[in-house]
């Protein structure tokens, strides 16, 4: 089976500055992709960065950036110079070739303050 | 715009209706997938087609079934609704079973 945790259910952040939001997953599988994906309140999933399993080199995507590290199974996001538009759910997300599906976590809720 | 494209963006029925959601994919995605977002029970995978073939069932209940048809758009059929499906449809796409998914605005569904 396989499953992704984020603890966090919500966090708090003044604009400009830096959050790290957290995530673990379990998997049996070594091949395996994880992403990050937003959801603001208009409801539509927009994709934010993406990480190869078999990659040791962390994924950047202008302001964000992840920290992978595949022993401990932890996949977190970073989100430096943080802006209002920022303000979403995040969910951290697994997807394995034998699974097909892409497994959601529970989310995180990201507050952006001025 | 992610490119995937839903159909209707809200719909309301009544219990023990049947309603038909729609999906049509980005330009050369092969692959579609269901979810079904609820407060309670946060994003459910129902169901994926690879090219006109399922490939994968999820939390997908008896009443509910989909095909994906030769121009590659899918159709998410959900019958004898209860008040416990309400909830966001999410139809995804990617090119084929190994990458990322791009997400479609959703279907807010209501059952009154």
């Amino acid at each position: 089976a396989q499953t992704v945790t984020q603890s966090q259910p919500e966090m708090s952040v003044q604009e400009a500055e830096t959050v790290t939001l957290s995530c673990t997953y379990d998997t049996s599988e070594s091949d395996y992709y994880l992403f990050w994906y937003k959801q603001p309140p208009s409801r539509q999933m927009i994709l934010v960065i993406r990480q190869e399993a078999y990659k040791q080199q962390n994924a950047t995507e202008n302001r964000f950036s992840v920290n992978f590290q595949k022993a401990a199974k932890s996949f977190s996001l970073k989100i430096s110079d943080s802006q209002l538009g920022d303000a979403a759910m995040y969910f951290c997300v697994l997807f394995s070739n034998s699974g097909y599906a892409l497994n959601f976590g529970k989310g995180t809720s990201l507050l952006v303050t001025p | 715009d992610s490119g995937v494209t839903q159909t209707p963006k809200h719909l309301i029925t009544a219990t023990g209706q049947r309603v038909t959601l729609r999906c049509s994919p980005r330009s050369g995605d092969l692959s579609v997938y269901w979810y079904q977002q609820s407060l309670d029970q946060g994003l459910q995978f129902l169901i994926q087609y690879y090219n006109g073939e399922e490939r994968a069932k999820g939390n997908i209940l008896e009443r509910f079934s989909a095909q994906q048809f030769p121009d590659l758009h899918s159709e998410l059929n959900l019958s004898s609704l209860e008040l416990g499906d309400s909830a966001l449809y999410f139809c995804a796409s990617s090119p084929d079973m190994n990458t990322e998914a791009f997400f479609g605005q959703g279907t807010r569904l209501t059952v009154v």
